[in-house]
């Protein structure tokens, strides 16, 4: 069946504007979790969903960082007012056991 | 420090060579400890997992549980070029709801 797919796959952005990356998790899993990885930093967890609440949303950076899940599915992160230091790698992953997280390809996200 | 740690290599071996991947914990509250691999420019995929202590074996791979010392090791025998990838530990607590990830070990298997 269908993996997890993410969009856009790349996006460069100048300083200050705003993105969206958008998670299609696989069809019936609970569980979304958005993370940020950065060259050599391993996976830094960002948010996580069960169903469309964030029982926590201590991982976001900053309130510049939003997140939001829709009928259960699709879940939207938002960057607002990019900053250099934003750029990375944002990957998500959605689960039905929590121990087993099925990722997406990515987006890489490049701030100039 | 570091809930999980993970020395970042890069570890670069011979083709047939045994590799040998670690991970120290500090949160005794683990139970399900995980390796993932991650190709260039791909997400994470589970490669095995253990629950508690213990060994597990699949193919060339063997995942080891030290919940004593808070050690997991992974073991790749007869390594291939095709095992060039980063490969990342991960843990996880079913009292929780968050997996804590290595910051993984690059490996390179020379032909």
């Amino acid at each position: 069946g269908a993996g997890v797919s993410q969009s856009p796959s790349n996006k460069v952005t100048e300083k200050g504007k705003d993105v969206e990356l958008r998670c299609d998790p696989i069809s019936g899993h609970t569980a979304l979790y958005w993370y940020r990885q950065s060259l050599g930093q391993g996976l830094e967890f960002l948010i996580y969903f069960q169903g469309n609440s964030a029982p926590d949303k201590s991982g976001l950076p900053s309130d510049r960082f939003s997140a939001e899940r829709t009928g259960g599915s699709v879940s939207t992160l938002t960057i607002q007012r990019t900053q250099q230091e934003d750029s990375a790698v944002y990957l998500c992953a959605s689960a039905d056991s929590g121990y087993e997280q099925y990722f997406g390809p990515g987006t890489r996200l490049t701030v100039t | 420090q570091k809930e999980v740690e993970q020395d970042p290599g890069p570890l670069s071996v011979p083709e047939g060579a045994i590799v040998s991947l670690n991970c120290t914990y500090s949160n005794s509250a683990f139970q399900y400890f995980m390796w993932y691999r991650q190709y260039s420019r791909k997400g994470p995929e589970l490669l095995m997992y253990t629950y508690s202590s213990g060994n597990k074996e699949d193919g060339r791979f063997t995942a080891q549980v030290d919940k004593s010392s808070k050690y997991i090791s992974l073991f790749i025998r007869d390594s291939q070029p095709s095992d060039s990838a980063t490969y990342l530990c991960a843990m996880f607590n079913t009292g929780g709801f968050k997996t804590i990830f290595g910051a993984g070990t690059r490996l390179f298997v020379k032909a």
